[in-house]
């Protein structure tokens, strides 16, 4: 069963621009939830969603939203971007609790 | 509010020797926890889970983890340790309700040295 894939693996994005992270999950999943790694501040739950619809929200500015597509392939976008957004952007599934399995991540660089 | 802590930044053993990385956790209402590790530049591997049932749970390459519902905690273990296990373990926890919404410790760098 192929892993989770997250697409593109890098991106360099200016200050101000947007940004779209795609996520595809394992097959049969229907939890994606997306996840932030930075140094300073560790891994930070952004969303999830399940079934197309958002089921769990974190504690992060409007700037970050997401969507999820029949397929359960998922979305998520960071508009106006900051220098502070630079991270890893990590995506897991799940097929509905127990564990997650987490993708490779993006690694997101804002100049 | 859930919360994990994992109080050593970065655990040192010798190959062959027992290790533990420590976890305590603090929610409301039953716990599910978990144990990951990350290599660098990848993602994170899931290594074992507590829901429900034994305390001990035993998970992939040879780790197992101790769930001690009166101390909060949830170690992971390993007897004899490898020059490849090392890496960053990350303790998370979640609980019955709270979906797939994670609440990661800070993270542990285990080093095993020859």
């Amino acid at each position: 069963k192929a892993g989770v894939t997250q697409t593109p693996r890098y991106l360099i994005k200016t200050r101000g621009q947007q940004v779209t992270l795609s996520c595809s999950p394992i097959s049969g999943h229907r939890s994606v939830s997306w996840y932030q790694q930075t140094p300073g501040q560790g891994l930070q739950f952004l969303f999830e969603y399940f079934s197309e619809t958002q089921r769990n929200k974190g504690n992060f500015p409007g700037r970050f939203s997401g969507r999820q597509f029949s397929n359960s392939r998922s979305e998520m976008n960071v508009s106006t971007l900051e220098l502070g957004d630079s991270a890893l952007y990590l995506c897991a599934s799940s097929f509905d609790g127990g564990e997650q399995f987490f993708g490779p991540g993006t690694r997101l660089t804002v100049l | 509010a859930q919360s994990v802590a994992q109080p050593e930044d970065q655990v040192n053993v010798a190959e062959g020797n027992p290790l533990t990385v420590k976890c305590t956790y603090s929610v409301s209402g039953n716990p599910y926890l978990f144990w990951y590790v990350q290599y660098p530049n990848r993602g994170l591997q899931f290594l074992l889970k507590y829901i429900t049932g034994d305390n001990l749970v035993k998970g992939s390459y040879g780790f197992e983890a101790e769930f001690n519902k009166s101390q909060t905690s949830f170690h992971l273990k390993k007897p004899s340790a490898l020059v490849s296990d090392s890496a960053l373990y990350f303790c998370a926890v979640t609980f019955t309700g709270g979906g797939n919404k994670l609440t990661f410790g800070t993270g542990t760098q285990l080093k095993v040295e020859l």
